[in-house]
């Protein structure tokens, strides 16, 4: 069974720069989440997709932040304009929804992070 | 909104010792579910154990256990015969029925001394 995973594993930029992101769920699995964690802290939430729909964004998710996951399955975080508080671990989770009971309590599983360093 | 407070920075336990490491939470809703995740150095954050709030039973994983304790918004993880390989970043998180996010605490890092 493959995990989530996430591309790149570290990305250096200069502020001012863009980045994306790549998450990678578990295949079935309908929902994915984004988490930024700094140094520490505990990851704490971004957004929320199921399946293709954005259906939750944190505060913390200001205009420079974007997520988008097209078809359902892979997800994209860009940052546009970086700035040196935007360095963190980004880290994306993914569960499969439980159709038999009406709760959102689907255990989340956790890829490896993307380390952003910004200069 | 849902908050997760763990008071140990870090713990440090010997091997085939057990160990208790804390975790308080406030939250207003009536529904909800608690975690321990753990996190070993540069590597991804996995599930430990999870609990149901409407459960009274306490969970249990093989060497790994919880106090939970409803009424004082307590959830500890208890960890017995302690391994190498349990050395890590532990997390308590809480997640309620109304919403999607995870709340994390600050960790407790985890020392395992031969």
């Amino acid at each position: 069974d493959t995990g989530v995973s996430q591309d790149p594993r570290h990305k250096i930029t200069k502020r001012g720069q863009n980045v994306t992101f790549r998450c990678d769920p578990i295949s079935e699995h309908n929902r994915l989440y984004w988490y930024r964690q700094t140094l520490g802290q505990g990851p704490e939430f971004l957004t929320y997709f199921q399946n293709e729909a954005q259906l939750e964004k944190s505060r913390l998710l200001s205009d420079r932040f974007s997520a988008e996951r097209p078809k359902g399955s892979f997800s994209t975080l860009e940052i546009q304009r970086t700035e040196q508080g935007d360095s963190a671990m980004y880290l994306c989770a993914s569960s499969l929804e439980n159709v038999y009971v009406t709760d959102n309590t689907d255990t989340q599983y956790f890829g490896p992070g993307t380390r952003l360093t910004v200069l | 909104a849902q908050t997760v407070t763990q008071s140990q920075p870090e713990m440090s336990v010997q091997e085939a010792e057990t160990v208790t490491l804390s975790c308080t939470y406030d939250t207003s809703e009536s529904d909800y579910y608690l975690f321990w995740y753990k996190q070993p150095p540069s590597r991804q954050m996995i599930l430990v154990i999870r609990q149901e709030a409407y459960k009274q039973q306490n969970a249990t994983e093989n060497r790994f256990s919880v106090n939970f304790q409803k009424a004082a918004k307590s959830f500890s993880l208890k960890i017995s015969d302690s391994q190498l390989g349990d050395a890590a970043m532990y997390f308590c998180a809480s997640h309620s029925n109304s919403g999607y996010a995870l709340n994390f605490g600050k960790g407790t890092s985890l020392l395992v001394t031969p």
